[in-house]
């Protein structure tokens, strides 16, 4: 079955810094999606994309999609304290198919 | 703010009990789901309503019991429940669909089984 990685399961930054997390599809993918889920509350959508190559920007946050579908990453640059949580990425194999949750990255920004 | 309602937030139950979780969404969504998520894992897809009928069940045990009473509500029934089924219940809805929509997700309900 289709199996989605994502790197690194944890990362401690200092206010300031950079960060990224990888997510790798086992297939090709329809389309990824990111969420964000603070401590103690539920997962909010931040992004989908579709295309191949496509970046898009959303403030402070960088996400791209790969060019054989099968890869995301998302970038924040100069982290703040209210990035901390969760970052899951989803992807789906097909359109229509059910969505497969990266084991996500627990972000944690040092004041 | 999210706008799919759960309720209750918190929700303790012994083994013996029957309780219900619900979730309400006025979105006009058609698809409906139900998430279980333990700590520091991603949520793990339960329950998917489609056009208010069932078109997914992932190998859920029979001790929980999902209905859709219409395309705005979803409910969960527990009985029987375990130990090891204390996680936070996520429902979420989408406009159409499994994939290529935007999931929405309720605030979940934490449930303590013991």
């Amino acid at each position: 079955g289709q199996q989605v990685m994502q790197i690194p399961q944890y990362q401690h930054v200092q206010e300031g810094e950079d960060f990224t997390t990888y997510c790798n599809s086992s297939t090709t993918l329809s389309n990824i999606q990111w969420y964000k889920q603070r401590p103690g509350g539920h997962p909010v959508f931040l992004i989908q994309l579709v295309k191949s190559g496509e970046v898009k920007k959303q403030k402070r946050l960088t996400f791209q999609f790969g060019e054989a579908k099968k890869n995301s990453s998302l970038h924040i640059t100069a982290t703040q304290t209210t990035d901390v949580g969760t970052y899951f990425c989803a992807g789906a194999q097909t359109s229509g198919s059910r969505l497969t949750f990266g084991e996500g990255t627990q972000l944690t920004v040092n004041p | 703010d999210t706008e799919v309602t759960q309720t209750p937030k918190h929700l303790v139950m012994g083994m013996t009990n029957k309780k219900s979780l619900k979730c309400e969404q006025h979105m006009g969504h058609r698809a409906m789901y139900w998430y279980k998520q333990k700590a520091k894992k991603p949520p793990e897809l339960m329950f998917v309503y489609s056009y208010e009928k069932l078109s997914i069940n992932e190998s859920v045990p029979s001790r929980f019991s999902p209905e859709c009473p219409n395309s705005s509500l979803l409910n969960l029934h527990l009985h029987a429940l375990q130990p090891e089924d204390s996680a936070l219940y996520l429902c979420a809805s989408s406009q159409l669909g499994l994939s290529g929509n935007t999931i929405y997700f309720g605030e979940g309900s934490w449930l303590t089984v013991v």
